[in-house]
């Protein structure tokens, strides 16, 4: 079993439009996960951590659900340079490796 | 500006041949990773550095090499042992050796087969 999961997609969604990422993570014992956005052919960005609480990052809504072990990216009104890869990252029970879905890619259209 | 630094961006291997990718940050961060993308595949871990002259193999280790004799600087080898090296070779480091901080990369340098 892979230690993140992640839809891979691709999303195609109009401008304005709401979008949702999901990705399930294996260990129980994961205690840092974090979005990353990644452009093609570019390294990955953070985009944002991901908190116990959930957080918020303007456009940007992170949620955690350690029962269910799924952390979830909301996208409020899609822009044409959401367009990218989103990453999905959890680090291992010792904290000092990190595991990275294979991405789930987003077209946002005019 | 601070940042992570990677070198070449492009780089070929001849057949036989090691080539190293070299990888500068000037953040302090006290941890470095070397990560390998394949398309359509997730980053995969090569190996990783929490202090200096102290390494551990990731996930994929076989046929590199790394060496971390200064804090600021994580040189990878791609040996000739690698039979299958191409891919998008990524760089990272972050503050701290664990807890929450995260990651953050250089960008990248491309090896190929020649």
């Amino acid at each position: 079993r892979k230690e993140v999961e992640q839809d891979p997609g691709p999303f195609n969604v109009p401008e304005g439009a709401t979008v949702a990422f999901n990705c399930t993570y294996s260990n129980s014992a994961s205690q840092s996960f974090f979005w990353y956005r990644q452009d093609c052919r570019k390294e990955p960005k953070l985009l944002m951590s991901v908190y116990s609480s959930g957080n918020e990052d303007g456009r940007f809504t992170a949620q955690l659900n350690r029962a269910s072990q799924y952390i979830s990216l909301l996208i409020r009104d899609s822009k044409l340079s959401d367009s990218a890869t989103y990453l999905c990252v959890v680090n291992s029970n010792t904290g000092n490796q990190f595991y990275f879905g294979t991405g789930t890619s987003l077209t946002v259209i005019p | 500006d601070g940042g992570i630094t990677q070198s070449p961006k492009y780089l070929f291997r001849k057949e036989g041949q090691n080539v190293t990718l070299s990888c500068e940050q000037n953040l302090n961060h006290d941890a470095m990773y070397w990560y390998r993308q394949d398309p359509g595949q997730g980053l995969r871990l090569i190996y990783y550095s929490q202090i200096v002259n102290d390494f551990q193999k990731g996930d994929i280790a076989e046929g590199y090499s790394v060496s971390r004799e200064k804090k600021e600087s994580f040189p990878l080898t791609v040996t000739s042992a690698q039979k299958n090296p191409t891919a998008f070779y990524l760089c990272a480091s972050r503050t701290g050796v664990r807890g929450n901080q995260p990651q953050h990369f250089g960008d990248g340098t491309r090896l190929s087969i020649l």
